[in-house]
């Protein structure tokens, strides 16, 4: 247990779907992330949040919209995907989100994932 | 940008020590070097971390050399339980947390 949370775990969605993929963190941190995972290929970073403000948005499409209403939820709203949006949604958080030379030394808690599959 | 380099895959058995060597030759002087362990359908967990010389807790041992242009993670006496994607990451000038491919470790009976 991270102390990381995300729901669902498994979902299932068309492409003209909405929904939504929620992440809670019971960590006191200040920073959230999200990260896709394809099969087989690198974590990708999407979004990062500090202190409910987004500071990274990594070219990420619209069809993918962010939501951090507070510093221990993070959502990602999901609308007309692609199936090649199909993946391993991670959510992520640590202690603060550092920029400055330290910034890649933040250790990140993650939760064990989405996976998404768009038919 | 820091990169990092580590070997695509590696095989091992059961109750042997496993070294995993990361190259990371554009480490600047305030990064630390850490390591994330990830099993199939699950998230990343944090293995470790070092700044130099060595670190040791209760899964694995660091390694860092005085250059601190390489790391070496190391894992005693592994178990099939072990199999997974190990992470080496620094960090890069665009301070983001970016992850590489990482080295597949398979653990054979």
């Amino acid at each position: 247990e991270t102390g990381v949370t995300q729901t669902p775990r498994h979902l299932v969605m068309g492409m003209t779907n909405k929904k939504s993929l929620k992440c809670e963190q019971h960590l006191g941190h200040n920073a959230m992330y999200w990260y896709k995972q394809s099969a087989k290929k690198p974590l990708e970073l999407m979004f990062v949040y500090s202190l409910e403000e987004r500071v990274e948005n990594n070219s990420v499409p619209s069809r993918f919209s962010p939501e951090c209403p507070n510093s221990s939820h993070l959502f990602l709203h999901l609308h007309t995907l692609q199936p090649e949006d199909s993946a391993l949604y991670l959510c992520a958080s640590s202690q603060d989100y550092i920029l400055g030379p330290n910034g890649g030394n933040e250790k990140l808690f993650f939760g064990s994932g989405t996976q998404l599959s768009v038919l | 940008l820091a990169k990092t380099t580590q070997p695509i895959s590696m095989d091992s058995y059961e109750g042997q020590e496993v070294n995993i060597t990361c190259s990371h030759n554009n480490i600047a002087t305030n990064d630390y070097i850490t390591w994330y362990q990830q099993f199939p359908s699950q998230g990343p967990r944090f293995i470790i971390q070092g700044y130099k010389t060595k670190v040791t807790n209760e899964v694995a041992s660091l390694f860092i050399p005085a250059d601190r242009k390489s790391s070496t993670l190391s894992l005693p006496r592994v178990s099939l339980s072990d199999t997974a994607v190990y992470y080496c990451l620094v960090g890069d000038r665009d301070d983001k947390i970016i992850f590489g491919k990482g080295t597949r470790l398979h653990i054979l009976p």
